[in-house]
């Protein structure tokens, strides 16, 4: 079985500074890993999702996340914030084959606070 | 190409009542992900449906039932409505595929109050 925590469940930073949202997962099989980000009262947008190749991967809105296997590691991170970035984010694992077909497991999600 | 519908946006029953939620997917996804949002629980899935074909169910009782028809729209139903039913349902659409192209677009979700 897979399991998603994400570290924080509020961070805050001022706008222009460093990002950092942390996820570590557990599974037992190589994980497909997602970041998904939900503005209030909407669903969820995927950021930007880790299968295979490079272990970095850039999304949308300049966010990027490093795969760290060693560290069963998935943060979020980017370079400066700004104030449309206030959102609750979540990090997912996914394996696939027998009971996983169609199913997500997602952290408990971080809010993202950007003060001016 | 469109996305990910879900109808209706909000919905208030009472307790004891049946609800159906409709969800359509993004053209040729052929995949459907049904997922119970609380403040309490966070996000956890309901049950996953494939060419009219439930491939996966989560940990919900069975007044939560779901169905595909055959141009992959879904639907979820949950009868005897109770109070902590009440929450965001989100539905996801793929392609359904174990490649590591098949990836969950989500749609706006149906919030559903029990009263």
């Amino acid at each position: 079985a897979q399991s998603v925590t994400q570290l924080g469940s509020h961070v805050s930073v001022s706008e222009g500074a460093l990002v950092l949202l942390r996820c570590n997962y557990s599974s037992s099989v190589p994980p497909y890993l997602f970041w998904y980000v939900q503005y209030p009262n909407q669903g969820l947008q995927l950021l930007l999702k880790y299968t295979t190749g490079a272990t970095l991967v850039k999304g949308i809105n300049g966010f990027e996340a490093e795969f760290k296997k060693s560290e069963t590691s998935f943060h979020l991170t980017k370079p400066s914030a700004h104030m449309s970035d206030a959102a609750e984010y979540f990090c997912a694992v996914r394996t696939f084959g027998g009971t996983s077909y169609g199913k997500l497991t997602f952290g408990q999600g971080t809010i993202l606070t950007v003060h001016p | 190409k469109a996305g990910v519908t879900q109808t209706p946006r909000y919905l208030i029953k009472t307790r004891g009542q049946q609800v159906t939620l409709s969800c359509s997917p993004i053209s040729g996804h052929r995949s459907v992900s049904w997922y119970q949002q609380t403040p309490g629980q966070g996000l956890q899935f309901l049950f996953e449906y494939f060419s009219e074909t439930q491939r996966n169910k989560g940990n919900f009782p069975g007044r939560f039932s779901g169905r595909q028809f055959s141009n992959s729209r879904s639907e979820m139903n949950v009868s005897t409505l109770e109070l902590g039913d009440s929450a965001l349902y989100l539905c996801a659409s793929s392609q359904g595929t174990t490649g590591s192209t098949d990836t969950q677009y989500f749609g706006p979700g149906t919030r559903l109050t029990v009263l």
